[in-house]
C-alpha cells in the first residue's frame, strides 16, 4: 500500500505569508492526490483534487502541484481563516492520508 | 444540494455492539460510493472502507477488514457502519464521505462526524 509522508508537521506563519506543504508518496501515484483543510471540531473540506484542480468555491490562493511521487500545496497571501490543519490524500488504489500539517 | 447527515454521538462499553448511520440526499444514491473515515482523538485521518449502494459491493482498508461492516439501505438512502464488539481503541470521530468512484476520486462531500466513546 502507498504511504504518504507529509511535511512539515506544523508551520508557524502570519497573515499575508506564503506557505508550502509537501507530500511524498511511497509509490507512483500519477496525479491522484487530493488536499483537504480541517478546522477544529469540523469535518475536512476538499480543496484540491487530481493534484492541481481547484474544487468549486475554493479561493484561488490555494494551489496544488506535482505528479508521480512528489506533491505540494501552496497557500499564497495567507488569510486568518486559513489557519487550520491540512492533509494530503492519495486515491490511486488503497486510499491513504498524510499525517497532517498544522498551520498556526 | 448534496448532504450527508450522520447520527448522533454514542457512549458505549467495551464488548457492546454499535451501528452508526449516514443519511444522504441531493444526488443519486445508487451512483456514488459512500465510505467511512476514522479520526482518533488528536490524530489524523484513516480511510476505513467504501460501499456502492447499488449492489452493496464493499472495499476495505486492510487495517479495518474484518473489524467493521458497512451496509446500505437504499429505501432510505442511508449507509451504516457497524461494530459487533467495541474496544476502547474504537474511541474516535467517524466521518462518512462520498466518492464518485472507488478509486482515483477524492472524497468530495463529508458528513458532520459522529463521536464514539468506548469506556468501561
Amino acid at each position: 500500500d502507498t504511504q504518504m509522508t507529509q511535511s512539515p508537521s506544523s508551520v508557524s506563519a502570519s497573515v499575508g505569508d506564503t506557505v508550502t506543504i509537501t507530500c511524498r508518496a511511497s509509490q507512483y501515484s500519477s496525479n491522484w492526490v487530493a488536499w483537504y483543510q480541517q478546522k477544529p471540531g469540523t469535518a475536512p473540506k476538499l480543496l484540491i483534487y487530481a493534484a492541481s484542480s481547484l474544487q468549486s468555491g475554493v479561493p484561488s490562493r490555494f494551489n496544488g502541484s506535482g505528479s508521480g511521487t512528489d506533491f505540494s500545496l501552496t497557500i499564497t497571501s495567507l488569510q486568518p481563516e486559513d489557519f487550520a490543519t491540512y492533509y494530503c490524500q492519495q486515491v490511486n488504489g488503497v486510499v491513504s492520508f498524510g499525517g497532517g500539517t498544522r498551520v498556526e | 444540494e448534496v448532504q450527508l447527515v450522520q447520527s448522533g454521538g454514542e457512549v458505549k462499553k467495551p464488548g457492546e455492539s454499535l451501528k452508526i448511520s449516514c443519511q444522504t440526499s441531493g444526488y443519486n444514491f445508487d451512483r456514488s460510493w459512500i465510505g467511512w473515515v476514522r479520526q482518533m482523538p488528536g490524530q489524523g485521518l484513516e480511510w476505513m472502507g467504501l460501499i456502492f449502494p447499488s449492489d452493496s459491493e464493499t472495499r476495505f482498508s486492510p487495517s479495518f477488514q474484518g473489524q467493521v461492516t458497512i451496509s446500505a439501505d437504499r429505501s432510505v438512502s442511508t449507509v451504516y457502519l457497524h461494530w459487533s464488539s467495541l474496544k476502547a481503541s474504537d474511541t474516535a470521530t467517524y466521518y462518512c464521505v462520498r466518492s464518485k468512484r472507488v478509486t482515483t476520486y477524492p472524497f468530495d462531500y463529508w458528513g458532520q462526524g459522529t463521536r464514539v466513546t468506548v469506556s468501561s
